[in-house]
């Protein structure tokens, strides 16, 4: 079945470091891919998405290409603020699954001043 | 805003309980989740609607169930908690226009302890 892999956190970086968070999937078809962000004590909201190979995704600083031929969809920001401490987790959603998500094991993000 | 409201930001049962957790949206979305979130793990799904009185299982729907009386309303049941139901709740709702890129938003979570 349709699944997501990420690299494994924590990660932890100083303030405006580069910052890549690795995301690979397996889809039986041509999926859309998103990345969410979960601050400390709140719920998930969608940072960026690309719905078709070579889209480019971004959003506050964010990147993310979707890459059909590696099947990657890797989260990039050039300077990490301490503002962007947070879980990020990658997800797929499939042509025909009624707009179901399935999601990475979440990377954690701890950006140091 | 889409706003997504879940009834309770903790709670701590005991095993063998009947636990009910609610979760309101105001943005007249056809489809609602349950996910649960625990560490490593990512969410997975429990229980998803796409319409009133409609319900679908995920892909552990094993000791859940649902309900789905209102549009706006999506409750997840726990028939006997236990400890293994341990977990960090997460309800989310989306437009239900059938389009794979469409965005689910989120509540804030329940954190559900079961002793």
């Amino acid at each position: 079945g349709d699944s997501v892999t990420q690299m494994e956190g924590p990660v932890t970086l100083s303030e405006e470091a580069f910052l890549t968070i690795n995301c690979t999937y397996t889809a039986t078809g041509y999926p859309s891919l998103f990345w969410y962000v979960q601050y400390p004590g709140e719920g998930l909201q969608l940072l960026l998405k690309a719905t078709k190979a070579d889209d480019k995704g971004s959003n506050k600083g964010f990147e993310a290409t979707y890459r059909k031929e590696t099947t990657s969809f890797h989260l990039e920001k050039g300077s990490v603020q301490v503002s962007d401490s947070a879980v990020y987790f990658c997800a797929l959603s499939e042509y025909n699954q009624g707009g179901k998500l399935i999601f990475g094991q979440g990377t954690e993000l701890s950006v140091k001043p | 805003d889409v706003k997504v409201t879940q009834s309770s930001r903790y709670l701590v049962k005991r095993t063998g309980e009947k636990v009910f957790l609610e979760c309101v949206q105001d943005m007249d979305h056809e489809n609602m989740f349950w996910y649960r979130q625990d560490p490593g793990l990512g969410l997975r799904l429990i229980y998803f609607s796409y319409d009133v009185k409609m319900k679908e299982k995920g892909d552990i729907p094993e000791g859940y169930s649902v309900s789905r009386e209102k549009k706006e309303r999506f409750s997840l049941i726990l028939e006997s908690a236990s400890t293994n139901q341990t977990s960090m709740y997460l309800c989310a709702s989306s437009t239900g226009r059938g389009d794979i890129q469409e965005t689910q938003y989120f509540g804030p979570g329940t954190r559900l302890l079961v002793l």
